[in-house]
């Protein structure tokens, strides 16, 4: 099945870092969402973004929605052991939240003491 | 407020078996959607089930199959198992037509086949 590309595949960063990541896929999405999943758990939603060009914050997150409709990146500012995990970008083609979550490959983050 | 709970969390079986996998939804929510995620990957659709039929289906084999029940939990089963179905699944369960869109996802049971 598709899957999104999603660089960097990995990232080592210091406490206090701001870290930077992006999708890219082939084909065109109304939803953009970005999620976090941590060992022996389901993937959590971080943000939503349902209009192209959308940039959107939570807390210490920020992701934008590609004008192409075909990308959306993920800030994270001053990280925090708690930031530890894989983030999975995800694609609805639609605008309903039924529609099946189109996932990329992973970034997984290691936050180095 | 409960959230999705999935059942076995663990599961070992060998090539040609049979397995059911089973998820109970969020508290409210009546619509199931199951996720198969290999080592290494991000979760793949397989399939969705709404008013206990299937909805929308994935690029999986017919060897995946499932059920969902009048209490709006779900079953996942697949037959004649294969090395390569080995993967975390995953349950994601959201109330259609609700105020909020979010799918939310259980724990996920872990099936290693040998």
């Amino acid at each position: 099945g598709q899957q999104l590309n999603q660089s960097p595949q990995s990232m080592f960063i210091q406490e206090g870092e701001d870290v930077s990541m992006n999708c890219t896929s082939s084909s065109i999405f109304n939803t953009w969402l970005w999620y976090k999943q941590e060992p022996g758990e389901g993937p959590v939603l971080l943000i939503a973004l349902y209009k192209a060009g959308e940039l959107t914050s939570n807390g210490r997150l920020t992701a934008q929605f590609g004008i192409t409709r075909k990308d959306s990146f993920l800030n994270i500012s001053a990280s925090i052991p708690s930031d530890v995990g894989i983030y999975f970008c995800a694609g609805q083609s639609g605008n309903f939240g039924n529609e099946k979550l189109t996932f990329g490959t992973g970034t997984r983050l290691t936050i180095i003491p | 407020d409960a959230g999705v709970t999935q059942s076995p969390t663990h599961l070992i079986k060998t090539r040609g078996q049979q397995v059911t996998l089973r998820c109970s939804p969020k508290s409210g929510h009546d619509t199931v959607s199951w996720y198969q995620q290999a080592l290494g990957q991000g979760p793949q659709f397989i399939f969705q089930y709404y008013e206990e039929e299937e909805r929308q289906r994935g690029n999986f084999p017919d060897r995946f199959s499932g059920h969902q029940f009048p209490n709006y939990s779900s079953e996942l089963n697949v037959n004649a198992l294969l090395l390569g179905d080995s993967a975390l699944y995953l349950c994601a369960s959201l109330r259609l037509a609700g105020v909020s869109d979010e799918q939310f996802f259980g724990p996920g049971t872990r099936l290693t086949v040998l």
